[in-house]
């Protein structure tokens, strides 16, 4: 199956600071979502981008498709933005999501 | 707008127990998924549903049944509870298959 490969598994900011998250994955997509798993363990959707960029707020997203990767930018972060970010991807012609291990985000005031 | 919403909340089986998971959403989805989410990793498909009336296997599916009730609601069972099934369990539907998913808050069980 599609292997998904998250960078880095941890990440510690200081409030204000700006991170960049990084999705690798090993087979074509049709689509890739980017989640937030916050602390409470809520499932929040952020991006559904299979390919080129956008942007939520101080989040934002660019794929490129072509090249097997993603990468989600956090600018100027907030305690609020601590938790797990997983991308999943389903395989060419298929549905099912393959999600990474994710990214733990520590943002310390 | 609920979105998508499961019961229980929390649940703690002992071994040989059965019982089933509810799923329902309210947003006219077409397929709706089962994963788990064990510590430390992401989610793993048990099963999803492409649509009403079908059902297929993912890629953790021993020791679980599903059942698509109608368009709204995909239950999950386990017939007899083992301890590696200790996991959090959420559900999740996409308008279409190869559409944005959106998951239900989760289940969290324990068997003993």
């Amino acid at each position: 199956g599609i292997q998904v490969e998250q960078s880095p598994p941890d990440l510690i900011l200081q409030e204000g600071a700006n991170s960049t998250l990084r999705c690798n994955f090993s087979d074509s997509v049709n689509n890739l979502q980017w989640f937030h798993q916050n602390p409470w363990g809520q499932l929040i959707n952020l991006f559904y981008i299979p390919s080129g960029t956008k942007q939520n707020g101080r989040l934002s997203a660019t794929t490129v498709a072509t090249e097997r990767y993603s990468l989600l930018y956090i600018s100027s972060s907030q305690t609020t933005d601590s938790g797990v970010y997983f991308c999943a991807v389903p395989p060419s012609n298929d549905y099912k999501l393959s999600f990474g291990a994710g990214t733990t985000v520590t943002v310390r005031a | 707008n609920a979105g998508v919403t499961q019961t229980p909340k929390f649940q703690v089986l002992k071994t040989g127990q059965s019982m089933t998971l509810q799923c329902a959403q309210d947003m006219n989805h077409n397929s709706m998924y089962w994963y788990r989410q064990d510590p430390g990793m992401g989610l793993r498909l048990i099963y999803y549903s492409a649509s009403e009336g079908t059902t297929d296997k993912g890629e953790v599916p021993n020791g679980y049944n599903v059942s698509r009730l109608n368009k709204r609601e995909f239950s999950l069972r386990l017939e007899s509870a083992a301890p590696s099934q200790t996991s959090v369990y959420f559900c999740a539907s996409s308008p279409q298959g190869m559409g944005e998913q959106y998951f239900g808050p989760g289940t969290r069980l324990t068997v003993t």
